[in-house]
């Protein structure tokens, strides 16, 4: 079935350090969603992606959508505290379903 | 976006007991509702689909007969986990797409514990 895999799993960072977390799906997609989740909390929807080689920024956030419309990547500029969390990626299946990535769990330490 | 609320926010039961989760759209009428399991440290799991005034769609694993889903109302989806046992503990979360592209807009989720 269909697969969204996310590299890394963990990633430790120091503030003000970067940080990039990949998505890459076995089936190609019509968009990409991120959603984030802070420790103990639901997912919060963060943006969707639709075009083949898309980038769109919110703040300190840059997030692109592979020419292939398989792979995705989200990539935070000098990370501050607030950004701990687990940032999951997600595409719809063939039945339109989401299917979420794994998911990378982002610790920023100050 | 839309709205989400779910009730209980927590629960600890008994082995062979059953819980029922309730999951409400506060500003929008939602004729589809999703059911999700997350278990700690991994993703979210799709469990069902809940359709208003219809039969809720399993997935595939999922048992219907364990799960009991219904939506009876537009703002409202009820999840019955029937004779909880300790492999059932985890975090429940529901959602629904509200009139935006796509996006989901998640409850704040329900953590059972089964003891």
């Amino acid at each position: 079935g269909q697969q969204v895999m996310q590299i890394p799993q963990y990633q430790h960072v120091q503030e003000g350090e970067d940080f990039t977390t990949y998505c890459n799906s076995s089936t190609t997609l019509s968009n990409i969603q991120w959603y984030k989740q802070r420790p103990g909390g639901h997912p919060v929807f963060l943006i969707q992606l639709v075009k083949s080689g898309e980038v769109k920024k919110q703040k300190r956030l840059t997030f692109q959508f592979g020419e292939a419309k398989k792979n995705s990547s989200l990539h935070i500029t000098a990370t501050q505290t607030t950004d701990v969390g687990t940032y999951f990626c997600a595409g719809p299946s063939h039945t339109d379903k989401l299917i979420f990535g794994t998911g990378t769990r982002l610790q920023v330490f100050p | 976006g839309a709205v989400v609320s779910q009730h209980p926010s927590w629960v600890i039961c008994k082995s062979g007991t059953s819980v029922k989760i309730e999951c409400r759209s506060l500003d929008f009428q939602a004729t589809t509702m999703f059911w999700y399991r997350q278990f700690p440290k991994q993703s979210l799991m799709l469990m069902a689909t809940s359709n208003e005034g219809s039969k809720a769609t399993y997935e595939q694993g999922v048992e219907k007969d364990k799960f009991l889903i219904n939506h009876a109302s537009l703002t409202l989806s009820t999840l019955t986990v029937t004779s909880a046992h300790p492999e059932d503990s985890s975090f429940y979360i529901c959602s629904e797409t509200g009139l935006g592209n796509n996006e989901q807009f998640f409850g704040p989720g329900t953590r059972l514990t089964v003891l």
